[in-house]
């Protein structure tokens, strides 16, 4: 079956520090691969994408993203963490007119 | 402000009742996307329709359906309504069809079933 897994469901981490919040997939040929963030009460917002090309994509707010075909894995990560980080993620993968979610992880950046 | 606009933004009804859920796209978008998040199931996609037309089909119950219009907007009809049905009802639009496309997401729709 195919899937995406975001194996941690909490995630902490200091401000001003590194974070990574990882993903990895389980979905047949090349699929393009997501992350979305969710604030409390409100939808899911676009961060960055994965289509093709060069393995780190940046996106938004500062994320960016390192894909790895051969761990079939899609890690966000930042270089310095914000309070106002403080979400739920979700990695999906797109492939055969499907889309596919993780689970979601929910990030606490700390003061 | 994704542009996307869902009414209503609470429900609740009862089992077996029916309701619609509606979805206006952002300005110039032709794709519209539905997805259920709910506790134990978590984010799934459920239907896509492009210019009126279904292009894509995700984890949908039968006893669901949706459609969209001319103007574009879409309705996520369900019926036969049961509490496992309550969630949070997503819909998102992009320009196009392609997967490539970032998709838009409203604000959702809380439906909770007694």
């Amino acid at each position: 079956a195919q899937s995406v897994a975001q194996p941690e469901d909490q995630v902490n981490v200091a401000e001003g520090n590194p974070l990574t919040v990882k993903c990895t997939y389980s979905v047949s040929g090349n699929p393009y691969l997501f992350w979305y963030v969710q604030y409390p009460n409100r939808g899911l917002q676009f961060l960055l994408k994965y289509i093709t090309g060069d393995n780190l994509v940046k996106g938004s707010y500062g994320f960016e993203a390192e894909f790895n075909k051969s761990q079939t894995s899609f890690h966000l990560k930042k270089p310095s963490a914000l309070v106002s980080d403080s979400a739920l993620y979700f990695c999906a993968a797109y492939n055969f007119n499907k889309f596919y979610f993780g689970s979601g992880t929910k990030l606490n950046v700390k003061p | 402000d994704s542009g996307v606009t869902q009414t209503p933004k609470h429900l609740i009804t009862a089992t077996g009742q029916r309701v619609t859920l509606r979805c206006s796209p952002r300005s110039g978008d032709l794709s519209v996307y539905w997805y259920q998040q709910s506790l134990d199931q978590g984010l799934q996609f459920l239907i896509q329709y492009y210019n009126g037309e279904e292009r894509a089909k995700g984890n949908i119950l039968e006893r669901f359906s949706a459609q969209q219009f001319p103007d574009l907007h879409s309705e996520l009809n369900l019926s036969s309504l049961e509490l496992g049905d309550s969630a949070l009802y997503f819909c998102a639009s992009s320009g196009g069809d392609s997967r490539q496309e970032t998709q838009y997401f409203g604000p959702g729709t809380r439906l909770l079933v007694l």
